[in-house]
C-alpha cells in the first residue's frame, strides 16, 4: 500500500481550464510539500505546507493542506502549457531514530494542450 | 549559482556489470542525497550523505553503495547491474538537513540508466 496517492494518476487538459490534484493519505504529518518535474528535469520545490487548513497561494497555484494534515491539494487556475509536468508530493517519515527521509507519491502527470 | 550537477546524463551498461554515478551539489550544500525514479514505484530514497558520511539509508540491496568526498561532491556506485535497476537516479543538495521541517532539495537532471 502507498503511503501518499496521488490522484488523478493523469490529466490532460485545454488551456486556459482550472484543475486540482489531490494527495492523500490516512496518516498525519508534520508538514507537506509539493514539486513539480518537467521532462528532463529534476523536481523542483513549489511549496511546504506546516499548518493544518494552511493555505498558500504561488501565482496561479493554490495549496492547502488538510485540517487533520493527512491530505493536501494543489488547485491550477486558468491553466498555461508551462505547467505541464510531473506533480509530487512528499512527506517526512519518522521510526524510532527521528525523521528517516522523504517519501514521494508517485505524482499526478499534468499536460496542458495548448 | 551553479545548480547540482549530474554526470553523465545517459548510461547503457548489460547485466552483471557496475556503474558509478557522479554528482555535484551547490557550492555551500553538505548535504547530498540519491533517489531513485522508476514509472512503477516512482521516487524512492536510496542514502544521503553529510560530511564524507552517511547519515540516513533506505531500503535497498547492497548492491547499491555511495559515498562523499571532502569538497562534498558524490559518488554512488551500482554493483552486479539488474534488468530491474533501469532508472532516473537523482541526486538533490539541500544546506541544512534534508529531514528538517520545510528543508529545501534542490535536484540535478538526472542520470537515465539502462541496463539491457
Amino acid at each position: 500500500t502507498q503511503l501518499l496517492e496521488q490522484s488523478p494518476q493523469f490529466l490532460s487538459i485545454q488551456e486556459g481550464e482550472n484543475l486540482t490534484v489531490y494527495c492523500n493519505s490516512s496518516s498525519v504529518f508534520s508538514s507537506l510539500q509539493w514539486y513539480r518535474q518537467e521532462p528532463g528535469e529534476g523536481p523542483v520545490l513549489l511549496v511546504t505546507v506546516v499548518t493544518g487548513g494552511e493555505v498558500k497561494k504561488l501565482k496561479r497555484l493554490t495549496f492547502q493542506f488538510g485540517d487533520a494534515r493527512k491530505d493536501s491539494s494543489l488547485h491550477i487556475t486558468a491553466a498555461q502549457p508551462g505547467d505541464t509536468g510531473l506533480y509530487l508530493c512528499t512527506v517526512l517519515m519518522y521510526s524510532g531514530g527521528g525523521a528517516d527521509g522523504l517519501t514521494f507519491g508517485k505524482g499526478t502527470h499534468l499536460i496542458i494542450q495548448p | 549559482k551553479a545548480g547540482v550537477t549530474q554526470t553523465p546524463r545517459y548510461l547503457i551498461k548489460t547485466r552483471g556489470q557496475q556503474v558509478t554515478l557522479s554528482c555535484s551539489p551547490i557550492s555551500g550544500h553538505r548535504s547530498v542525497s540519491w533517489y531513485q525514479q522508476t514509472p512503477g514505484q516512482g521516487l524512492q530514497f536510496l542514502f544521503e550523505y553529510f560530511s564524507e558520511t552517511q547519515r540516513n539509508k533506505g531500503n535497498f540491496p547492497g548492491r547499491f553503495s555511495g559515498r562523499q568526498f571532502s569538497n562534498s561532491r558524490s559518488e554512488m556506485n551500482v554493483s552486479t547491474l539488474e534488468l530491474g535497476d533501469s532508472a532516473l537516479y537523482l541526486c538533490a543538495s539541500s544546506f541544512g538537513d534534508p529531514r528538517a521541517i520545510g528543508e529545501k532539495l534542490f535536484f540535478g537532471s538526472g542520470t537515465q540508466l539502462s541496463v539491457l
